[in-house]
């Protein structure tokens, strides 16, 4: 069965204070790892897909990471806009089954 | 472009009662995924629709059902409900059909939040 862990389950960072949010996963048959943002009462949001080790996406001030053991979301200089949950998603055999992790909490203060 | 609509986005039922929760995913998307996100398992996966057929299920037991229309509207339904249904039931589409490369993105709606007493 895939497994997708998430840490820290909550991340607090001053505005411009960089860091990194971590996801490992244990699956058969990667076929791509997704990273959503999620703010309280909306749906989550789609990021980055990452297909292979070795892959890295941009975007802003959020970088993805992909290694065949986990993938890390790098946030650089983070503004207090960029607070939400993050959430990091495998892909596996047929079809659009996606197995979530259940997020990292990320609140950037003044 | 018109995202993920679910409707309706908040209702409370008893236990005991069933739900029809509605999606109409983004125009020319033929995958429809529903998810269930509460506060302790996070988001799991409820099923899966590709052309009006079920592709993939999780493990949710039978009083869970869905069903896809020929326009890929897709509707989800829970029979019996009991108080740990209660929980943000969200929809996703997808342009993808099966092992389609780059094109597994799921777009996700703001989700029907079902609180049952």
């Amino acid at each position: 069965e895939d497994q997708v862990t998430q840490s820290p389950e909550a991340l607090r960072l001053q505005e411009g204070e960089s860091s990194s949010l971590n996801c490992s996963y244990t699956v058969s048959g990667l076929r791509g790892l997704f990273w959503y943002r999620q703010d309280p009462g909306k749906g989550p949001e789609f990021l980055f897909t990452l297909y292979s080790a070795g892959e890295e996406k941009e975007k802003e001030r959020l970088k993805a990471t992909l290694t065949k053991k986990e993938s890390f979301l790098h946030i650089t200089a983070p503004k207090p806009e960029d607070s939400a949950t993050y959430l990091c998603a495998v892909i596996t055999g047929g079809g659009n089954k996606l197995t979530f992790g259940t997020g990292t909490q990320l609140k950037v203060e003044l | 472009k018109a995202g993920v609509t679910q409707t309706p986005r908040y209702l409370i039922k008893t236990r005991g009662q069933q739900v029809t929760l509605s999606c109409s995913p983004i125009s020319g998307h033929r995958s429809v995924s529903w998810y269930q996100q509460t506060p302790g398992q996070g988001l799991q996966f409820l099923f899966e629709y590709f052309s009006e057929t079920q592709r993939n299920k999780g493990n949710f037991p039978g009083r869970f059902s869905g069903r896809q229309f020929s326009n890929s509207r897709s509707e989800m339904n829970v029979s019996t409900l009991e108080l740990g249904d209660s929980a943000l039931y969200l929809c996703a589409s997808s342009l993808a059909g099966q092992g389609a490369s780059g094109a597994n993105v799921l777009t996700f709606g703001a989700g029907s939040r079902l609180t049952v007493l």
